[in-house]
Order: C-alpha cells, then structure tokens, then sequence
C-alpha cells in the first residue's frame, strides 16, 4: 500500500516570500502521479499542479513549481510571491496509474502574513 | 469545467439516525469517491465506484454503504449515525481513458454533526 508523508503540519510565510512544502511517499510502483491540492477556508479542494512520475522536468504552474525526486520518493511544492489568498491546507496525492484511487497526505496549513 | 455537487454544506443529526449523503457530478465520468477528512488525518477512502452499481471498499468502510444506481450521481448511506462519525464529507470524481489527467475532482464538502 502507498503511503504519503507531509511532515509540516502548519507553516506561515510573509507576503511575497517564498515557501516551500515537503511530502515524501513510499510506494514499489514505477508510473505513478503526484498532486498537490489546496484548500481553502472555502473548503473547496483545488488542484494546483500535476507531475507524471516518468517526466523527469519538473512541474510548474506559474507562482507554483515541484521538486520531484524519484529516487528519494520526495515531491515538495514551492511557491513564489506568496499572497494572501494562498493561505489554505494543502495536501500532497500519490495516484496510481494502475487504478483510480489517491492516497492523500495529512495536510499542511500554510498562512500567508501581511 | 467538471462540477460536482453535494446535498448539503451542513447536516445535523441525531446518533442512530439513518443519513443519506448525495452526490452529483455532470462530467460523465466513471469514477466516484467518497471521502471523510479529519484534522491531522488528512483525506481517507470510504468507498469508491468505478461503474454504475459497482463499488469497492475504501481504508475506513466499517459503518458506511454505498449506492450508485445512476452514473451521475453516488450516496453515501451512514445506516446508524454515530458521533464518531461526526467528519468532513467530501465526494470526487474522475474520468478515464485516453486524455483522462489522472486527477480527482471535488465536491463543495459536507460537515457532519452527530450528536
């Protein structure tokens, strides 16, 4: 079974700074894909990046970029230009590409200071 | 855009009350989750269905069912409430084939309160 690790229960990071989060997975699979997700007091799950594990470039999505590290099992969210509006939990998701299903981290909440 | 709905934000109920989770999705896909998220946990698998009245147990089925009678749309029965049960509910779906992402979509979110 596939495990997801986020070590960082809260976070907090000025305005405009940049931040990064840790997750970390164990799985025996070679194809799979990672997700990190936010959500927001809205409670609405949003997805913020996608990296297929067989890709070697890593992922980016404007203020938002992974570090994957395959053989470390390691997929951290950076994000740049923090803003207010980043302030949310997010999780990290391993999903097999063998099936539907995701595991999820525990989360971490990020705060973003003024 | 993919949309997914559920019935209610917030739900109230009495221990041993049966309760009906429902949600419903407009993008004609196959899979459908249901999850319950509680602090420091994360987000854990109840059950999931892959097709219409197909279903598979999730990590944490014990005290939950499951119904899919039509593809859009899969409840979440809690057949006697319990405060334990007490949880964010949160459904999500997924599409396959070729072009599928791979990714989960979202609904909105149901609190529970059992109590």
């Amino acid at each position: 079974a596939q495990t997801v690790t986020q070590s960082q229960p809260e976070m907090s990071v000025q305005e405009a700074e940049t931040v990064t989060l840790s997750c970390t997975y164990d799985t025996s699979e070679n194809n799979y894909y990672l997700f990190w997700y936010k959500q927001p007091p809205s409670r609405q799950m949003i997805l913020v990046i996608r990296q297929e594990a067989y890709k070697q470039q890593n992922a980016t999505e404007n203020r938002f970029s992974v570090n994957f590290q395959k053989a470390a099992k390691s997929f951290s969210l950076k994000i740049s230009d923090s803003q207010l509006g980043d302030t949310a939990m997010y999780f990290c998701a391993f999903g097999e590409t063998s099936g539907s299903r995701l595991t999820f981290g525990e989360g971490t909440q990020l705060t973003v200071n003024p | 855009d993919v949309k997914v709905t559920q019935s209610s934000r917030y739900l109230v109920k009495r221990t041993g009350e049966k309760v009906f989770l429902e949600c419903v999705q407009d993008m004609d896909h196959e899979n459908m989750f249901w999850y319950r998220q509680d602090p420091g946990l994360g987000l854990r698998l109840i059950y999931f269905s892959y097709d219409v009245k197909m279903k598979e147990k999730g990590d944490i089925p014990e005290g939950y069912s499951v119904s899919r009678e039509k593809k859009e749309r899969f409840s979440l029965i809690l057949e006697s409430a319990s405060t334990n049960q007490t949880s964010m509910y949160l459904c999500a779906t997924r599409g396959t084939g070729t072009g599928s992402s791979y990714e989960q979509y979202f609904g909105p979110g149901t609190r529970l309160t059992v109590t």
